[in-house]
């Protein structure tokens, strides 16, 4: 089974606090992803990555950045948080096109709190 | 632009009862179309996924979908409903070429009462 984790469930920061989450996969995907979830918005993306050190911008990537070093490993970077960064984030992950099943696999998601 | 439209923000149903999540969609081509489910506190997991052929697709827990090219929806239907299917479903579409970004619809809600 895919197993997508997150550093933290739950996270409470301060404004202009700098904030790293953190999201750790194990089935060698290429693809990673990071969502923000808000009620009545839905899911919408930030960034995603298909390689390591390969990044691309979403939907919202303003007040955001992201670093992939590691094949495993993808962190989304709040440089300077603000109270309307308050949010669900969910990463997660996928096989490249035409490979895999082309299911996103998600990790459980980290619910952020900036005062 | 692509997009995805889930009519319904919040479902109650009795416990035992059918049920239809309403899901439509914009998109240039015939895209790869998703529901997924969230429960309260975690990550989304698939329910089912339609990519071509029937177009009545199954899923887990009971779950099918259908897909209708002509009215552009790929409604979640259940048969009965069980008070463990309270939860949030995501309908979303992606690409059958390019990049990879799945369009999340806004989600609908359900509440399952005995």
């Amino acid at each position: 089974d895919v197993k997508v984790t997150q550093s933290s469930r739950y996270l409470v920061k301060r404004t202009g606090e700098k904030v790293f989450l953190e999201c750790v996969q194990d089935m060698d995907h290429e693809n990673m992803f990071w969502y923000r979830q808000d009620p009545g918005l839905g899911l919408r993306l930030i960034y995603f990555s298909y390689d390591v050190k390969m990044k691309e911008k979403g939907d919202i990537p303003e007040g955001y950045s992201v670093s992939r070093e590691k094949k495993e490993r993808f962190s989304l970077i709040l440089e300077s948080a603000s109270t309307n960064q308050t949010s669900m984030y969910l990463c997660a992950t996928k096989d490249p096109p035409g490979q895999g099943d082309y299911e996103q696999y998600f990790g459980p998601g980290t619910r952020l709190t900036v005062t | 632009a692509q997009s995805v439209t889930q009519p319904d923000i919040h479902i109650t149903v009795s416990e035992g009862a059918s049920l239809e999540l309403r899901c439509n969609y914009s998109y240039g081509a015939t895209p790869y179309l998703f529901w997924y489910v969230q429960s309260p506190g975690q990550g989304l997991q698939l329910l089912l996924k339609y990519f071509s052929g029937d177009t009545l697709v199954q899923g887990i827990k009971g779950f099918e979908a259908e897909f209708k090219r002509s009215q552009s929806s790929f409604n979640l239907r259940k048969p009965s409903v069980h008070w463990s299917d309270a939860a949030e479903y995501f309908c979303a579409v992606g690409p059958r070429f390019g990049n990879e970004k799945l369009t999340f619809g806004t989600g609908t809600r359900l509440t399952i009462i005995p």
